[in-house]
């Protein structure tokens, strides 16, 4: 069964560094692009960048670009999110969903990453 | 503000047809075929049933179908049942730097 399995929910102080995770399971890791997908509370889904774990080539949505750090390890089959300095306006629930190489559908989809950040 | 524009909710009674609609531009639905849908339950994570305007992934009830005209896609529910009540997001591929863009969201509600 194909499954992405993500990190549990973190609080954290403004300023604060943070790594999230997105391992998969059941199917080869390197045929898929892994995405990273923003729900702000209350708010729609939003596109933040993606990641070839074949090679860690990344596409970063601009106004992402420079804040978080998309990577992957292809012998772990995980992907990670990353930030060194969280905002408030960070708090979300963050997705990791993969894709197939020459598709443009997210077809299966983590549980997600509830992050809290809080002074 | 979201990139693609979608209703924030619709509701009908079971039986009934609903028809979500999801407006964009010329540089995203309108310019590619690559419109795809995800339901979203509450506390649960999205799940694809639409991709490529059209086409439904095995498993998807046929009573969910997708469609485009110009800049605006639309979802459709023939024959609502209380288990479709969710959030439906669309999605639109636009290109290289901004890649994919999403709706805010339809909350579906069955009477």
């Amino acid at each position: 069964e194909v499954q992405l399995v993500q990190s549990g929910a973190e609080v954290k102080k403004p300023g604060e560094s943070l790594r999230m995770s997105c391992k998969g399971h059941g199917y080869n890791f390197t045929n898929y692009w892994i995405n990273w997908v923003r729900q702000m509370p209350g708010k729609g889904l939003e596109w933040m960048g993606s990641i070839d774990p074949s090679d860690s080539y990344t596409s970063y949505r601009p106004s992402f670009q420079g804040h978080v750090t998309i990577s992957a390890d292809k012998f772990l089959n995980t992907a990670y999110l990353q930030w060194s300095s969280l905002k408030v306006s960070d708090t979300a629930i963050y997705y990791c969903a993969r894709r197939m190489q020459g598709t443009k559908w997210f077809d299966s989809w983590g549980q997600g990453t509830l992050v809290t950040v809080s002074s | 503000q979201s990139a693609l524009t979608q209703p924030r909710s619709v509701s009908g009674s079971p039986g009934q047809s609903i028809t979500i609609s999801c407006t964009g531009t010329s540089s995203d639905i309108g310019g590619y075929n690559y419109v795809s849908w995800y339901q979203q339950h509450p506390g649960k994570a999205p799940k694809f049933i639409i991709y490529d305007v059209t086409k439904r992934p095995s498993g998807v009830p046929d009573r969910f179908s997708g469609s485009k005209s110009g800049n605006t896609a639309s979802l459709t529910i023939s024959g609502l049942q209380a288990e479709d009540e969710a959030d439906y997001h669309c999605c639109s591929y636009r290109g290289f730097y901004s890649a994919w863009v999403f709706g805010g969201g339809t909350k579906v509600t069955v009477l």
